[in-house]
């Protein structure tokens, strides 16, 4: 199994510009999720899905969008980069297995608005 | 929303000394989990504790969770420099896995 895999590895953005934060999974966990971390800031939720056809907001979710069409495939869209939205960005899957929760976590995208 | 404290946010430790990292929340948790990231890297999932009291050891880690499951404690025993990197404890709220922010852990070799 590849596990969690997301793309870019970097990206440099203009202010303005739109782009897909691409995150895919084969583990066929239901729950995946988004996160953005920033110096002293921690892991904060931006977007969640508990399955194929359902998505939720987390604690930051202004300026993205996300769909979950498939189990594998959860993509993260910045719809107008801002500077703000300079980050490292996780994508996430979570099994649930006799009541444990085991979250895996992606290499990250390092994202970078001018 | 559900929300949980982290403390210290860093720590900076000689080799061979202890180490220990705390969590805390103002509501009853349905379990805490415990995550690394290595300078550089991913988070990895340590551990899940759900019972009130629990304590599970990880070779030289012990976890803790608080009797009223409110708080919970990683605790690292003669730290070596691999143990070097964030430590965030994270809790489950309707399907939403947050984090505390993190303590970071610096060893002098």
């Amino acid at each position: 199994n590849a596990g969690v895999t997301q793309t870019p590895k970097f990206q440099v953005l203009k202010t303005g510009q739109s782009m897909t934060l691409q995150c895919a999974q084969d583990m066929n966990h239901e729950y995946m999720s988004w996160y953005r971390q920033d110096p002293g800031m921690g892991l904060r939720l931006i977007h969640y899905s508990v399955g194929a056809g359902i998505t939720d907001q987390g604690e930051v979710p202004n300026g993205y969008n996300v769909s979950r069409s498939t189990t594998e495939d959860f993509p993260l869209r910045l719809l107008s980069a801002a500077p703000s939205q300079t980050s490292v960005y996780f994508c996430a899957s979570k099994r649930r297995r006799n009541h444990q929760e085991t979250q895996y976590f992606g290499p990250g995208t390092r994202l970078l608005v001018l | 929303g559900q929300q949980v404290m982290q403390i210290p946010q860093y720590q900076h430790v000689q080799e061979g000394e202890d180490f220990t990292t705390y969590c805390n929340s103002s509501t009853t948790l349905s379990n805490i989990q415990w995550y690394k990231q290595r300078p550089g890297g991913h988070p990895v999932f340590l551990i899940q504790l759900v019972k009130s009291g629990e304590v599970k050891k990880q070779k030289r880690l012990t976890f803790q969770f608080g009797e009223a499951k409110k708080n919970s404690s990683l605790h690292i025993t003669a730290t070596q420099t691999t143990d070097v990197g964030t430590y965030f404890c994270a809790v489950s709220n309707t399907g939403k896995l947050i984090f505390g922010q993190g303590t970071t852990l610096q060893v002098k070799p």
